[in-house]
């Protein structure tokens, strides 16, 4: 999962297989999700995101799950392949001070391939 | 082809040197914002813009300035840089100001302040 600190929390998975990478929000009263993936040298890009009114959603070999009790968030990525070796972030959208949005970024889990 | 694009790429300085980091983006976005990733830390906001002349603070915004002047462009000014303010900056921006969608980002902009 993720967390604040020097060092990133790593996750090393066969190619093939399915990762899954966690995520604690903070705010109760966030109600937008997004995961992000960054890879060494870019900006992040984004990949799936989802409302606090739903707790599943699929795309292309990505899944997210939302559990707002507990307030959890996970990636699943399906048959992970090589070029998805990133960092990725999960990201909380809440209201700001003046109507606007603010977005807080979880700390990352690098994710490596293994061929 | 739609892009925000951040400029300088690279920026070496010394203490106390006024600079100003340009972003501009060519999807007519409302939103755009300005955060800073530290290792182990993630990127953390800086300031955000909702529409022209809309500004407001994220969580780190000592020692930085913006402005949104037009709808294009919202540079992020250091008026007296600091060794603590060395880190790689990244500029985004998301179609609607006041609803939260996903943010594009530029490809970031490392500073060093000796």
């Amino acid at each position: 999962g993720e967390s604040v600190g020097l060092h990133l929390p790593t996750l090393s998975v066969q190619e093939g297989d399915n990762s899954i990478i966690n995520c604690a929000y903070s705010n109760s009263a966030s109600d937008y999700f997004i995961w992000y993936k960054q890879e060494s040298g870019k900006g992040p890009q984004f990949i799936i995101d989802i409302r606090s009114n739903m707790d599943k959603r699929q795309g292309q070999r990505v899944t997210v799950l939302l559990n707002k009790t507990v307030k959890h968030l996970s990636l699943q990525i399906a048959a992970t392949q090589p070029g998805d070796s990133a960092v990725y972030f999960c990201a909380e959208n809440m209201e700001g001070n003046t109507g606007g949005f603010k977005t807080i970024f979880g700390a990352g889990t690098r994710l490596f391939v293994k061929a | 082809e739609a892009q925000v694009t951040q400029n300088p790429r690279y920026l070496i300085t010394v203490t106390g040197k006024k600079l100003t980091v340009t972003c501009s983006q060519n999807m007519n976005h409302e939103y755009m914002s300005w955060y800073r990733q530290d290792p182990g830390l993630g990127l953390r906001q800086i300031y955000y813009s909702m529409n022209v002349e809309v500004t407001d603070k994220g969580d780190v915004p000592e020692g930085y300035k913006v402005s949104r002047k037009e709808k294009r462009n919202f540079p992020l000014i250091l008026e007296s840089p600091s060794p603590n303010q060395t880190s790689l900056y990244f500029c985004a921006s998301s179609y609607r100001g006041r609803q939260p969608e996903k943010l594009f980002f530029g490809s970031g902009t490392q500073l060093s302040v000796l």
